[in-house]
């Protein structure tokens, strides 16, 4: 099946200080790519669709210039949450959709960021 | 606008107890309709997709089913290893491709 692959699955850093988490499709191309974030018994709150080659398009109440998004080739977007503060740790879930179709949209495995 | 709704918000049942999840959804032009299993610390994880009224769809213990207003996943003599949170995701009409999301049921299963 199709599988995403995401990195780091866990991450802590300083107040001030950028993080950069990685979405990879394995053994399929995905044109695009979205970036959710979840917090503690809340469900999926989609931030930005990651598109390749172009753009991002964010979600209203998103910042751009705070969660800088990057899909440079068919199988890998990245995340980066800059000039992190305590308020932005949280849950962050990648997912791509195969098409194929055969799986729907396939989610990573999430990044737990928490800020200190 | 585009909604979402899962109850029960939390469901508790003994092994072996059948019964439903509910997603009632309001959508422009639904585009298909996806389920997913989510553990604690994990990312979703994939379990049906729907594309139409009428349709059903069977995993082991589950099956989901679809009408124009709202989807079930019935879970039939569930096991503890079933204990999760159930989401539902509906894609809407229109360019996008991006899912919404209902805030997921709780299921605990006890042996």
């Amino acid at each position: 099946g199709a599988v995403v692959s995401q990195h780091p699955s866990r991450v802590i850093c300083k107040s001030g200080t950028s993080v950069k988490i990685e979405c990879r499709s394995l053994d399929f191309q995905a044109t695009t790519m979205f970036w959710y974030r979840q917090f503690p018994k809340q469900s999926l709150m989609l931030m930005a669709t990651s598109n390749e080659g172009s753009k991002a398009t964010y979600e209203q109440g998103v910042e751009k210039d705070k969660f800088l998004i990057n899909h440079a080739s068919l199988t890998l977007s990245t995340l980066t949450v800059t000039s992190a503060h305590p308020e932005d740790s949280s849950f962050y879930i990648c997912s791509a959709r195969d098409v194929r179709d055969a799986y729907g949209y396939t989610f990573g495995s999430g990044t737990r960021l928490t800020v200190v | 606008e585009d909604q979402v709704t899962q109850s029960p918000e939390a469901l508790r049942l003994q092994e072996g107890e059948s019964s439903s999840l509910n997603c009632s959804y309001t959508v422009s032009g639904l585009r298909g309709l996806f389920w997913y299993r989510q553990d604690p610390g994990k990312g979703p994880e994939f379990l049906f997709t729907l594309y139409s009224a009428g349709e059903e769809k069977e995993k082991e213990r589950l099956k989901a089913t679809l009408t124009k207003k709202e989807s079930f996943l019935h879970i039939t003599a569930p096991k503890p290893e079933d204990s999760a949170t159930y989401l539902c995701a509906v894609q809407a009409g229109g360019a996008t491709n991006k899912l919404i999301f209902g805030t997921g049921t709780l299921l605990a299963v006890q042996p």
